[in-house]
Parts: C-alpha cells; structure tokens; sequence
C-alpha cells in the first residue's frame, strides 16, 4: 500500500489479556517508530526500530510492553496482561532513514480498550 | 533533547492567513524544524520542515528566524479542513537519541467559517 497500514483498527479486550498490534511501514522505510496517544492527551514515544534492531526502547512503560520488527518490516507491538491505564490509541510511523532530513509517515493507529 | 514551545490555541477566520509561532531557543545546529499536524481522529500528518532557509509547499510555508531559535508556520489560505492541531518538533540529524520526534502539547487551531 501507499501508507502506514495498521491493524487492527479497533481493539476491545479484557484486562488481564494479551494483545498484539500490527503495524506495516511504507516499503523501503528502514526508520519505524511506535507511539500512543490516550484521550484528549499527546503522543508518548514508546519506541523505535532502525532496521530490525531497537535501539531507544526508554519510553516503553513497563515490561508487559514488547515490540519486535522482523525483515526490515512489519512490527508488531505486543501488550501482556494488558490493564485499564493501556486504553489509547497506538500509532505507527516510518520514514525513509534516520536523518533529521527526512520526514514520518503515520498510520491511522489503533484504537485500544481495557475492560 | 531541544525543546519547543507554541501557544496552546489560535483562532482564524476562514479563508484568512494563519502564522503559528515556535520558540526553539535550545536549537543546535544539526536539527531540523519539523511541522506536523494532527486533525480529529486521525494519525498525524507531516506539513513540512527545514534547516535555515525559508520553505514552501503545497501545505505550507515554514519562516525561520535568523537565528534559528524562532520559526513560523504559515497556512496561507485557512480552511475548515485546517482545523487541527499543529505540532512543532525538533529533529536531529547526529545523535541516535534524536532520531525520535517528541512531540508537545502543539497549537490547536479552530477555524471559524
């Protein structure tokens, strides 16, 4: 596709489960980021990938967070035993490189709730 | 990391010039000024960025002070469609640590017909 594609857009969950957010850069972009904006707030870095490695995981909120990138693509951010507080929407984002000089690209995100 | 800071809110008339300022008085010399903006429901949306020179697009012009320490946003011709919130973002080009954009509590912008 021509965008950030994630999935799936919506989310419902019971807390105390485990979910798993997808994301799909654009082709080619080695740069990946996550973030998550909850209600009315905004965007919180949680983490970043340069080709499959991470090399900022700080803004990760705890270690029921997790996130891998496999070939240089898709990532997937996962959440176990997930709680009320993770309710929020999750964001993607690529860009080509990681200069100053290039700009990000953000998907739709995915809406995450807790009950 | 080099902080922003912009006014939380701006009105415009419709159809009307909006200039959205951006104080960056930590810039160093290998951050770039980025400007992105995020529109109800939606993921955020890259408008444009720049180094010293004055920039233009089909969104947007981007003014920066000489200094650097200051720059402007300008939308030429607001819409409704505009109305959003615009955020105002540093973005190193050296230090991995700057490869993230963090973003700020942004400008929101309400456009009144």
């Amino acid at each position: 596709g021509a965008g950030v594609s994630q999935s799936p857009s919506n989310k419902v969950t019971e807390k105390g489960k485990d979910v798993e957010l997808r994301c799909d850069p654009i082709s080619g972009h080695t740069a990946l980021y996550w973030y998550r904006q909850s209600l009315g707030q905004g965007l919180e870095f949680l983490i970043y990938f340069q080709g499959n490695s991470a090399p900022d995981k700080s803004g990760l909120p705890s270690d029921r967070f997790s996130a891998e990138r496999t070939g240089g693509s898709v990532s997937t951010l996962t959440i176990q035993r997930t709680q009320q507080e993770d309710s929020a929407v999750y964001l993607c984002a690529s860009s080509l490189g990681f200069s100053g000089n290039t700009e990000a690209f953000f998907g739709q995100g995915t809406r995450l709730t807790v009950v | 990391d080099a902080k922003t800071t912009q006014p939380n809110s701006m009105e415009s008339n419709e159809e009307e010039p909006v200039h959205l300022p951006c104080n960056h008085s930590t810039i160093s010399g290998t951050d770039y000024i980025h400007w992105y903006r995020q529109l109800p429901s939606q993921g955020p949306e890259y408008v444009i960025h720049g180094l010293t020179s004055n920039v233009n697009n089909r969104m947007a012009s981007l003014a920066i002070a000489e200094d650097r320490k200051s720059s402007t946003l300008i939308l030429h011709r607001a819409t409704l469609r505009d109305a959003a919130v615009y955020y105002c973002i540093l973005r190193d080009s050296v230090r991995a640590a700057g490869n993230k954009l963090t973003f700020g509590g942004g400008t929101r912008v309400l456009v009144k017909p």
